[in-house]
């Protein structure tokens, strides 16, 4: 079975300090995803990456930053956390052509910035 | 753009069928996915259309028209495990981008 993690299940930080956070999927998938999920507007993209060192912005990449130097894992980076960054984060990853594969999410950390 | 609308919440009886639809408005279309989300959980993958139709998996069945803008999510039997928020996801044409809608709260009551 694919299995994705995710580094924390609860996170919570300060507004103006620097978040990580980490996915690491085990199935050899070439793509991964950065999504956070809302009340009242679902699951939005915030960056994705189709190989090692490649990204490409989602719908939302304000504020945040990725980074994939090894194929299992992809990280997101809140520069400078604040309030509005509360959410909740989801990663998946998936193989192959991204269109027509199924998406394997992780479960999520939510992330509170106060 | 890309717009994906279905119902924010539906009640359905232990036992009885629920039909969740889902309409869109994308640049193309290279299908549309059916995910499960229990409360607290990742979403889980349901189903996947690209060609018109309905596909049968078990107890669900997804239905696409792509002249429509269209698709359905059918549930037979339904069982309390089953309430949960059910997402549609399209993928536009030439995008790797699935974009998902807000979801639909599916709660089964007894």
């Amino acid at each position: 079975d694919v299995k994705v993690t995710q580094s924390s299940r609860y996170l919570v930080k300060r507004t103006g300090e620097k978040v990580f956070l980490e996915c690491v999927q085990d199935m050899d998938h070439e793509n991964m995803f950065w999504y956070r999920q809302d009340p009242g507007l679902g699951l939005r993209l915030i960056y994705f990456s189709y190989d090692v060192k490649m990204k490409e912005k989602g719908d939302i990449p304000e504020g945040y930053s990725v980074s994939r130097e090894k194929k299992e894992r992809f990280s997101l980076i809140l520069e400078s956390a604040s309030t509005n960054q509360t959410s909740m984060y989801l990663c998946a990853s998936t193989q192959g052509a991204v269109t027509g594969n199924e998406q394997f999410f992780g479960p999520g950390t939510r992330l509170t910035v106060l | 753009g890309q717009n994906i609308d279905q119902p924010t919440e539906m009640t359905a009886t232990e036992g009885a069928i629920v039909q969740i639809n889902c309409t869109y408005q994308t640049s193309g279309f290279n299908g549309l996915f059916w995910y499960q989300q229990h409360a607290g959980e990742a979403p889980t993958f349901l189903s996947y259309n690209v060609l018109d139709g309905l596909e049968e998996k078990g107890r669900f069945s997804s239905f696409l028209s792509r002249s429509k803008g269209y698709s359905y999510l059918l549930l037979k039997e339904l069982q309390m495990k089953d309430s949960a928020s059910y997402l549609c996801a399209v993928f536009g044409a030439g995008s790797y981008q699935l974009t998902f809608g807000k979801g639909t709260k599916l709660s089964v009551i007894p």
